[in-house]
């Protein structure tokens, strides 16, 4: 069946970059997401990718798809403290159209 | 516009009850999703309903189950409440079912079986 794995924690210090990273196994996925959730707090589309595209960009958040390898990563720059959360990928599964999620990646910013 | 309003937040309830859950959908949006957080199994999809008829279903008992009305309303309802349903309950709606139709998730409902 369709599996997405992501690592389990990302920790950088304020103002660096942060790449979080996914892989999935369904090569027919459609589009590609990635979720923020905060303590507390339900789930944040942050952004999407197409599967035909390999890079999309949205002010400081980049998506890069690598479809032939089935890697998504997912780049922040200049990270904020507000930006700890945990970051979850998701695969639209192309025969029944529901969501796929990876684990989650806890991400701590420290100053 | 208003976002995914899941009713109530919080729910402590005891096994063998039974639980209703809310979901209203952001205007205008007529598929609704249900999904199960859990620290150990992650998110897992419960089932969707598109114009009040449920399209998809994921691998739970029939203990769960849903509902949409017309208006694009949904309910999910577990009966005979297992310890192991202590979870987060997040209700997500998109546009329309399938395609590029992003999933916009509420802030969940939490039920705590004791």
């Amino acid at each position: 069946g369709e599996d997405v794995e992501q690592s389990l924690f990302l920790s950088v210090r304020e103002g660096d970059s942060s790449v979080i990273n996914c892989t999935y196994t369904d090569s027919s996925s459609t589009y590609l997401y990635w979720y923020k959730q905060e303590p507390g707090a339900g789930l944040q589309l942050l952004t999407y990718i197409f599967s035909n595209m390999d890079m999309k960009q949205d002010q400081r958040l980049t998506v890069l798809l690598n479809k032939k390898d089935k890697h998504l990563s997912l780049r922040i720059a200049d990270t904020q403290t507000g930006d700890s959360a945990i970051y979850f990928c998701a695969e639209r599964d192309y025969n029944t159209d529901k969501l796929i999620f990876g684990t989650g990646t806890r991400l701590q910013v420290f100053p | 516009k208003a976002g995914v309003t899941q009713t109530p937040r919080y729910l402590i309830k005891t096994r063998g009850q039974q639980v209703t859950l809310s979901c209203s959908p952001i205007s205008g949006h007529r598929s609704v999703s249900w999904y199960q957080q859990t620290p150990g199994q992650g998110l897992q999809f419960l089932f969707e309903y598109f114009s009040e008829t449920q399209r998809n279903k994921g691998n739970f008992p029939g203990r769960f189950s849903g509902r949409q009305f017309s208006n694009s309303r949904s309910e999910m309802n577990v009966s005979t409440l297992e310890l192991g349903d202590s979870a987060l309950y997040l209700c997500a709606s998109s546009v329309e079912q399938g395609n590029n139709s992003p999933l916009h998730f509420g802030n969940g409902t939490r039920l705590t079986v004791t």
